[in-house]
């Protein structure tokens, strides 16, 4: 079993619409957790931290529940740009820096 | 400012020949990174340095690889007797103790096919 599950898609949605990616993680010590972004064929850039409490960013919200290890990212009102590959991603601790990445989501936002 | 260099960007090897990747990470960061990141997957750690200490190989996948970082910023992945497994896009990220946790700056790649 992969350490970060996620979707893989594809999601296909149309421009203005709201989608919603979900991700479960298998390590309980995980400590910390972010979304990147990977567009085709290029290199993979941090979207955003995620935390327990919830945060948001513009059109994006990522939520934590750490008692059923599961991460979401919502994308509200959706633009042409947005298309990409959505990696979920974990940390095991602030001392091991590595990052441990799901296999993304494919996001396709259409006309 | 530069960000993360790698290089060659593409790297066609016949199996059995040896290969070396290069990255320059952004300078004055302190910890660098390796990750293979096969089609269609999301990247897996390989390595990581904290300025010349190599602290973690944990990821290496078969005592074939060796990285090293010797002057604590330029690192180069080495892969010797390459097979065809080993094809993929190896990517290089640098961070600073001083960015926030998680938040690691990728190079972009360099895509190995073996043949």
């Amino acid at each position: 079993r992969k350490e970060v599950e996620q979707d893989p898609g594809p999601f296909n949605v149309p421009e203005g619409a709201t989608v919603a990616f979900n991700c479960t993680y298998s390590n309980s010590a995980s400590q910390s957790f972010f979304w990147y972004r990977q567009d085709c064929r290029k290199e993979p850039k941090l979207l955003m931290s995620v935390y327990s409490s919830g945060n948001e960013d513009g059109r994006f919200t990522a939520q934590l529940n750490r008692a059923s290890q599961y991460i979401s990212l919502l994308i509200r009102d959706s633009k042409l740009s947005d298309s990409a590959t959505y990696l979920c991603v974990v940390s095991p601790s602030g001392s091991a820096r590595q990052l441990t990445f799901g296999s993304g989501t494919q996001l396709t936002v259409l006309p | 400012g530069a960000g993360v260099s790698q290089s060659p960007r593409y790297k066609v090897a016949k199996r059995g020949q040896d290969v070396a990747l290069r990255c320059d990470p952004i300078s004055g960061h302190v910890s660098l990174f390796w990750y293979q990141q096969a089609l269609g997957q999301g990247p897996e750690f390989l390595t990581y340095f904290q300025n010349e200490a190599q602290l973690d190989k944990s990821g290496l996948p078969s005592d074939r690889f060796f990285a090293e970082r010797p002057e604590g910023s330029v690192s180069t992945l080495k892969i010797q007797r390459t097979q065809q497994e080993d094809s993929a896009v190896y990517l290089c990220a640098s961070s600073s103790f001083r960015d926030r946790a998680g938040e690691q700056y990728f190079g972009p790649g360099t895509r190995l096919t073996v043949t």
